[in-house]
């Protein structure tokens, strides 16, 4: 079975830039994760989709994030205009049900590099 | 707030029982144990979850104090592949939000050849 699929792998960009990263989750999940993972910080999450709406975006940092998830096969976290501090992996996860114990399953995320 | 206090590294002989242990202290009554682990450059990968029981599957067996506060990962057999980071994490009920985990600083277990 797929798993969660994110792209790019890896994105090298110049401050200032519009960065869109991709995620597709497993087939019949109805929630999706977008966390970010720095040394200093460790995985935090940003946002939670269940049933493609928003339900939590208070880990979003700031107004230059935004992430959508138009279906429910895709979601896009972007970023604009980015900055070196953004720099980070960013993993996106998937479960079958974002209000039960089921585990979340994820990808294996986007390593950005800001400039 | 801390959720979950772990020891930052361990090591582990090829072939013997690795136990990763994690304290919960302030978990609640409804709230699972969720242990993960995280290869370098890979995504978290899920190992195993319980609640009150203790819990077996392919990869490790999970054993939950009786009053709750603490955990403990076992694999029976550590292998090289088995270097990781390792995190215990308390799955904490929002009744609007769903569930949230909230990731420590995990365990670094290194298995010796």
């Amino acid at each position: 079975d797929a798993g969660v699929i994110q792209s790019p792998r890896h994105e090298v960009t110049e401050m200032g830039q519009e960065v869109t990263l991709r995620c597709k989750p497993i087939s019949g999940h109805n929630s999706l994760f977008w966390y970010r993972q720095t040394m200093m910080r460790g995985l935090e999450l940003l946002i939670y989709f269940n049933n493609n709406v928003p339900i939590d975006d208070s880990g979003m940092p700031e107004d230059r994030f935004s992430a959508k998830m138009p279906n429910a096969s895709f979601s896009t976290l972007k970023i604009q205009p980015s900055e070196p501090r953004d720099s980070a992996v960013y993993f996106c996860a998937s479960s079958p049900d974002g209000l039960s114990n089921q585990p979340q399953h994820f990808g294996d995320g986007t390593r950005l590099s800001i400039l | 707030d801390a959720k979950t206090t772990q020891p930052p590294s361990m090591d582990c002989a090829e072939g013997r029982a690795a136990n990763l242990p994690c304290n919960h202290s302030t978990i609640s009554g409804n709230e699972y144990v969720y242990w993960y682990r995280q290869i370098h450059s890979q995504g978290p990968q899920y190992i195993i979850h319980g609640l009150k029981n203790n819990e077996t599957n392919e990869m490790a067996s999970l054993i939950i104090t009786e009053d709750r506060k603490s955990s403990t990962l076992i694999l029976p057999h550590a292998t090289l592949r088995d270097t990781a980071v390792y995190y215990c994490i308390v799955r904490v009920e929002e009744p609007d939000t769903g569930n949230q985990f909230y990731f420590g600083t995990g365990t670094s277990l290194t298995v010796i050849p």
